[in-house]
């Protein structure tokens, strides 16, 4: 069964510095990886995916993400944080290829952007 | 475009009784999945459908129950409720299930309260 682990609860960063929110999966053949974003009793909103080619994935709100099969890591990085960027963000896996819609989640990172 | 629709958005019921939530997928899309979010934690997969059937279940009781129509909405249905079942239900639509890498889009979820 696939999984993913955010190892930090909390990120906190001041405005204007890079942001990087770390994120580790485990799963049987290849991932498809994602990064969503949560903001205060909201739903969730995607920001980008891995499926195949680049390892750098470029997505919505100048957020970024790199996949790195050695170290089965997809870390989100944003090079200038905003305080609107505060909210939890969420990364999840499922195996590829297929239709498996079956999403596995990490327990989330509260992202704090200190004004 | 309408995103994915849920509806009811918040809603109080009392233990042992039973509701339903409704979903509308993004116009298109012929999937749905269901995914229970507890506060604190990230969603956790519930159900899938694809052309009216189900095409996978996650570890929930079967008080858990599901359904898609024709015009490819979905219902959610829970009995005998529980505190436990206290969440937020997210409705997540994807266009299809045999085209690799699509992007599963989320509603803004029912927040459902039992007491």
């Amino acid at each position: 069964a696939q999984s993913v682990a955010q190892p930090e609860d909390q990120v906190k960063v001041a405005e204007g510095n890079p942001l990087t929110v770390k994120c580790t999966y485990s799963v049987s053949g290849n991932p498809y990886l994602f990064w969503y974003v949560q903001y205060p009793n909201r739903g969730l909103q995607f920001l980008l995916k891995y499926i195949t080619g680049d390892n750098l994935v470029k997505g919505s709100y100048g957020f970024e993400a790199e996949f790195n099969k050695s170290q089965t890591s997809f870390h989100l990085k944003k090079p200038s944080a905003l305080v609107s960027d505060s909210a939890l963000y969420f990364c999840a896996v499922r195996p590829a290829p297929g239709g498996n819609n079956r999403l596995a989640f990490g327990k989330g990172n509260q992202v704090v952007v200190i004004p | 475009d309408a995103g994915v629709t849920q509806s009811p958005t918040h809603l109080i019921k009392t233990r042992g009784q039973q509701v339903t939530l409704r979903c509308s997928p993004i116009s298109g899309h012929k999937s749905v999945s269901w995914y229970q979010q507890v506060l604190g934690q990230g969603p956790q997969f519930i159900f899938q459908y694809y052309e009216k059937e189900e095409r996978g279940r996650g570890n929930f009781p079967d008080r858990f129950s599901a359904r898609q129509f024709p015009n490819y909405s979905s219902e959610l249905n829970v009995n005998a409720l529980l505190l436990g079942d206290s969440a937020l239900y997210l409705c997540a639509s994807r266009w299809d299930m045999d085209s690799s890498g699509n992007t599963i889009y989320f509603g803004e979820g029912s927040w459902l309260t039992v007491v």
